[in-house]
């Protein structure tokens, strides 16, 4: 299985800030690399997927990048209602897995 | 749009069985491979299972394969789950998901509201 390691699990962060989100896996995953976004008591939310394609309706704010297996998510200009926990998930190859989470809170 | 709608989750005891519903619309569904993503209280995602579009491929994560059955009924819009001999640690949140595609892999598109399944004594 493919394990993806996701850091770091908790970032303070104020209104306007750039706010960084690593993931690593564990084996090669091209570019099979998607983003969601979770608030409490609420489904997930696809962010992006192919490491840095944007959903249809996502703010331009976020956006993804990949450099073998390390992959970040970024928010550039953090909003209010971007406060929330992100997970990253590989889709290279099953059992599709998902990093721990990380929960954005303010600061 | 899209929307899923899950159904039949519950209090059950360890050792039984659940059938997990999930009511499609707003999309060709026949067309769709489907997931059963679940996330245990106050924990991350994990992933349980996933149907391909006609309902011949099938693959499980680990620990439900041989007690878990995913199945659909094109006819009826519709993605189940039977989860037989429940152990506590199935305690969780069960979403439906959609997938973009034909379900060989990638991600997921969009979610249900979840059902929450509770195994206890």
């Amino acid at each position: 299985d493919t394990q993806m390691t996701q850091s770091p699990s908790s970032v303070s962060a104020s209104v306007g800030d750039r706010v960084t989100i690593a993931c690593r896996a564990s084996h090669g995953i091209r570019s099979w690399l998607a983003w969601y976004q979770q608030k409490p008591g609420k489904a997930p939310k696809l962010l992006i997927y192919g490491a840095s394609t944007l959903q249809s309706g996502v703010p331009l704010r976020f956006s993804g990048s990949a450099s073998g297996t390390d992959f970040t998510l970024t928010i550039s200009g953090l909003q209010p209602e971007d406060y929330a926990t992100y997970y990253c998930q590989q889709g290279n190859s099953f059992p599709l897995t998902f990093g721990g989470g990380t929960k954005v809170e303010i600061k | 749009q899209v929307q899923l709608v899950e159904s039949g989750g519950g209090v059950v005891q360890p050792g039984r069985s659940l059938r997990l519903s999930c009511a499609a619309s707003g999309f060709r569904f026949s067309g769709y491979g489907m997931h059963w993503v679940r996330q245990a209280p106050g924990k991350g995602l994990e992933w349980v299972a996933v149907i391909s579009p006609d309902g011949s491929k099938r693959y499980y994560e680990d620990s439900v394969r041989g007690r878990f059955t995913i199945s659909r009924d094109n006819s009826k819009n519709t993605l189940y789950v039977q989860m037989n001999s429940l152990r506590l640690e199935d305690t969780a949140v069960y979403y439906c998901a959609k997938d973009p595609g034909d379900g060989s892999g990638s991600h997921i598109d969009y979610w249900g509201q979840g059902i929450l399944v509770t195994v206890s004594s």
